[in-house]
């Protein structure tokens, strides 16, 4: 079990730049988490992924955000056209369809975003 | 209104002494879980202990432990003999619904905790 990796740990850019960050999940859970956390908040829930399909998208995910999960093992989330309030802290999380209402959600490291 | 609510933004405790970190929550569902994660400044949500709403006693894990008051809707978490590690920001979280079936963790704002040699 090496855990749940994120790349890269920081992105600095320009605003109205794209990026794109790359989540790999515990090699064994099929569902996939894309959380965001400003500064001095808890995080927020942006997606959800079980296997390749998307099932549910936040509000807070605006059209300039896409994820995918291509073959239900490592996700990618892009935002376009970044802005200055996208900045924040992108966190990941996995974990197995287990049906037991104690089963955590396993994060990793999480992806710094700072517009400059 | 806040579905989960840490009114301590901020936390001292002596090493050695025990602290109490609250959480209370607001749901209509009558299955839910409650978690506590550990957030180091390296940034990684480590998960701590976990509640469900009818587990009928107070969860424990190590150091850790929830006092649960369902009729209060509260869930603090208590860490026993603080360790200068235990400085983080720690999070409430809840998943509304029975078993996994929901997968959106629900977090409060979090407490600092600062653990003093």
């Amino acid at each position: 079990d090496t855990g749940v990796s994120q790349n890269p740990r920081h992105k600095i850019t320009k605003r109205g730049q794209n990026v794109t960050f790359r989540c790999d999940p515990i090699s064994e859970h099929n569902r996939l988490y894309w959380y965001r956390q400003t500064l001095g908040q808890g995080p927020e829930f942006l997606t959800y992924f079980q296997n390749e399909a998307q099932l549910e998208k936040s509000r807070l995910l605006s059209d300039r955000f896409s994820a995918e999960r291509p073959k239900g093992s490592f996700s990618t989330l892009e935002i376009q056209r970044t802005e200055q309030g996208d900045s924040a802290m992108y966190l990941c999380a996995s974990s197995p369809s287990t049906g037991l209402s104690n089963q955590p959600q396993h994060f990793g490291d999480g992806t710094r975003l700072s517009i400059l | 209104a806040q579905k989960i609510t840490q009114t301590q933004p901020g936390m001292f405790v002596q090493e050695k002494e025990a602290v109490t970190l609250d959480c209370t929550y607001d749901t209509s569902d009558p299955s839910y879980g409650l978690f506590w994660y550990k957030q180091p400044s390296s940034g990684e949500m480590i998960f701590l202990i976990y509640q469900g709403s009818y587990d009928q006693q107070n969860a424990t894990e190590g150091r850790y432990s929830l006092n649960f008051q369902k009729a209060r809707k509260s869930a603090n978490l208590v860490i026993s003999a603080s360790q200068l590690g235990d400085s983080a920001m720690y999070f409430c979280a809840m998943r509304e619904g029975p078993g996994d079936s929901s997968y959106k963790l629900i977090f409060g704002s979090g407490t600092r905790l600062l653990v003093r040699p």
